[in-house]
């Protein structure tokens, strides 16, 4: 998986709690990703990350925020985790614009 | 707005044959191009990519075709085997950056 990690791999929680997905890069790339993969949509971009403390919103942002205070981790807080965040999401890194991403295992998350 | 979609959502070959997916782009700017396979419970894996100076690029046993007049790429796998079992995206670079916009996927099934 191009070295990224992601953690955990696999969560049960409960409506209204908060949840914090992490993704970890061996690679120094710069740019950072996180979608979410749900039957029917694809990958649909979640934030994104250009540089450390730089992050961006994708095309379903609301209810989700990150955090990248180093190059190597970037973090995904589900502030209060509803059933419709039920989904795998997928970190993915990136050398440059107009270039190829690499994507780590996912995390199955799973909101009751 | 952009958008890439694939012409037909499941495919079944039988193993030995070739294979062709075919995807459709409605930005006539866009100049990268990937394929990516996801097998069930994996994240996308990077195939192939081509930009938009080449019309057709090779790698083993996959070869990419772009035709640039009518916006349709195509990914091609010869002799297919069971492992090539698995859903297929192609992406396309996002022009205004460093995003990259994903097909729905195209799942394939190879018959023993």
């Amino acid at each position: 998986d191009a070295g990224i990690t992601q953690s955990p791999r696999h969560k049960v929680t409960e409506t209204g709690t908060p949840v914090t997905l992490r993704c970890h890069q061996t690679e120094n790339h710069r740019y950072m990703y996180w979608y979410r993969q749900d039957p029917g949509h694809g990958l649909r971009l979640i934030h994104y990350s250009y540089g450390v403390k730089d992050t961006d919103k994708g095309e379903v942002s609301d209810g989700y925020s990150v955090s990248r205070s180093k190059t190597e981790d970037f973090l995904l807080t589900l502030e209060s985790a509803t059933s419709s965040q039920t989904s795998v999401y997928f970190c993915a890194i990136q050398t440059s614009g107009r270039d190829t991403q690499y994507f780590g295992p996912g995390t199955r998350l799973t909101v009751l | 707005g952009e958008s890439v979609g694939l012409h037909l959502p499941t495919l079944s070959v039988q193993e030995g044959d070739n294979s062709i997916i075919n995807c459709a782009y409605s930005n006539s700017a866009s100049d990268y191009f990937i394929w990516y396979k996801q097998e069930s419970g994996k994240g996308p894996q990077f195939i192939i990519d081509i930009r938009s100076n080449m019309d057709k690029r090779q790698g083993q046993r996959v070869t990419v075709l772009l035709n640039k007049t009518v916006k349709h790429l195509s990914l091609q796998i010869a002799a297919t085997q069971p492992g090539d079992s698995a859903v297929y995206f192609c992406a396309e670079g996002d022009t205004g950056g460093f995003k990259t916009i994903f097909g729905a996927g195209t799942r394939l099934f190879v018959k023993a």
